[in-house]
Parts: structure tokens; sequence; C-alpha cells
């Protein structure tokens, strides 16, 4: 059982270029989160999925799209990153909305 | 929303009980607390949830009075491994696989436990 795993582990980019930060689960949960954490500061949602097929914005979704592939999987792209949004993501998931969630080990990302 | 006030930062000693208090003033009659961990360049790791009064498990406390506007996380005999970030949050567990995911992690409160 790996929980929740996360590619790339660490990833360099050009101000303009785009990527895309995968994410699975093999819990069988439904619902998934995308997170970011700055330096020194807490978690910001940028955009989850409840389950299956549905997706909605969280605090921060500007400059970024998602897509739930399936039950497993939970994709995060940059279209054109930016400077701004370097960061360490992290992808959770739980059982259901807003129950316990599980983090995966995150992607440390960095925008020049 | 309901929205959490913790402090910043604390120290402790190894060996000593730590109490994180966490103020939310405007919890909601669904909301549950739940509090996480975080150590550096971890994801956030649960440790405990609770709806009222007191809830244990193998890893911490948790105090929840009967107006529900605060809770006390606490941690028995701290050890150096204990040094973390710990979260508050407070949010509607009933929400299913619907409506809208209203839990806010913050910016934690920062334990450092010293030898």
């Amino acid at each position: 059982n790996a929980g929740v795993t996360q590619t790339p582990k660490f990833q360099v980019l050009k101000t303009g270029q785009s990527m895309t930060l995968q994410c699975a689960q093999d819990m069988n949960h439904n619902s998934m989160y995308w997170y970011r954490q700055d330096p020194g500061m807490g978690l910001r949602l940028i955009y989850y999925s409840a389950s299956e097929g549905t997706t909605d914005k969280g605090e921060v979704p500007n400059g970024y799209n998602v897509s739930r592939l399936n039950k497993r999987e939970f994709s995060l792209r940059l279209e054109s990153a930016a400077p701004s949004q370097t960061s360490v993501y992290f992808c959770a998931s739980s059982e259901w909305l807003a129950e316990t969630q599980y983090f995966g080990p995150g992607t440390r990302l960095l925008v020049l | 929303l309901a929205k959490t006030t913790q402090p910043i930062s604390m120290d402790s000693y190894e060996g000593q009980e730590v109490n994180i208090t966490c103020s939310h003033n405007n919890i909601a009659t669904n909301d549950y607390i739940t509090w996480y961990q975080q150590f550096p360049s971890q994801g956030p790791r649960f440790i405990i949830q609770g709806y009222k009064t007191k809830v244990t498990n193998e890893v911490a406390s948790l105090f929840i009075p009967a107006d529900r506007k605060s809770s006390t996380l606490s941690l028995p005999r701290v050890s150096l491994s204990d040094t973390a970030v710990y979260y508050c949050l407070v949010g509607d567990r009933s929400a299913g696989t619907s409506g809208t995911y209203k839990y806010i992690f913050g910016t934690g409160t920062r334990l450092k436990v010293l030898a």
C-alpha cells in the first residue's frame, strides 16, 4: 500500500513553461485535494475533487487547472508557470470530503 | 467558515506535557475539530479529531469545552521528535461527496522541543 504518491519530486521550470504534477492514491478514496505551501507558511488549497468527475476551486486556483482522471488519479497543471508559483505542492486524499486527509510527499517546484 | 487562531510558536523541553490551544469562536453545529502534524519537508499527518468533551488516542488528547469555541491539543511527555508544526482545522465532516469543502489549514503552531 503506497498511500498517496506524487511525481515528480522536484522540478525546475522557466517562466512561461507548462507542466503537469501527477498524484495517485491506492486507498480507494473518493475525495482528492491539491495544496501549495510557501516557505514558512501554512497550506493553501488550490483545487479539490469531492468525487470522481467533479472538481472545485479552493482558495488560490488562479494559474492552475486540474483533472480528475479516474478515482485514483488527480493531476494539477500549470499552463504558463510564473515565479510566484514557486512552492511545494502537496496532494491529499480522503475517503469522503473533509474526512481525515492522507498526504503525499510533495513536489518541490522552482520557477525561474 | 470557522476561522481558527493558534499561537505562532511554542518551546518546550523533553519530557514535558505540551498544550496547544486553538480558538474557533464561530464554530458551527456540524463542525468537527481536527489536528494535523507536519514535519519539515513532509506532508501533514492526522493526529486526532473530536466533536466535544475529550478524545484520546495513542499519540495525543483533545479537550473541547462545552461551548466548543476553543480546543486544546495535549501532547504528553514530548520528545525531540515532536518538533513540528501543528495545525488546527474546523469544518463540516458531513459533506460526503457534495457540498463545499470548508477546511482551512492556516499557519499552524511551530513547536520546538528542546533537550
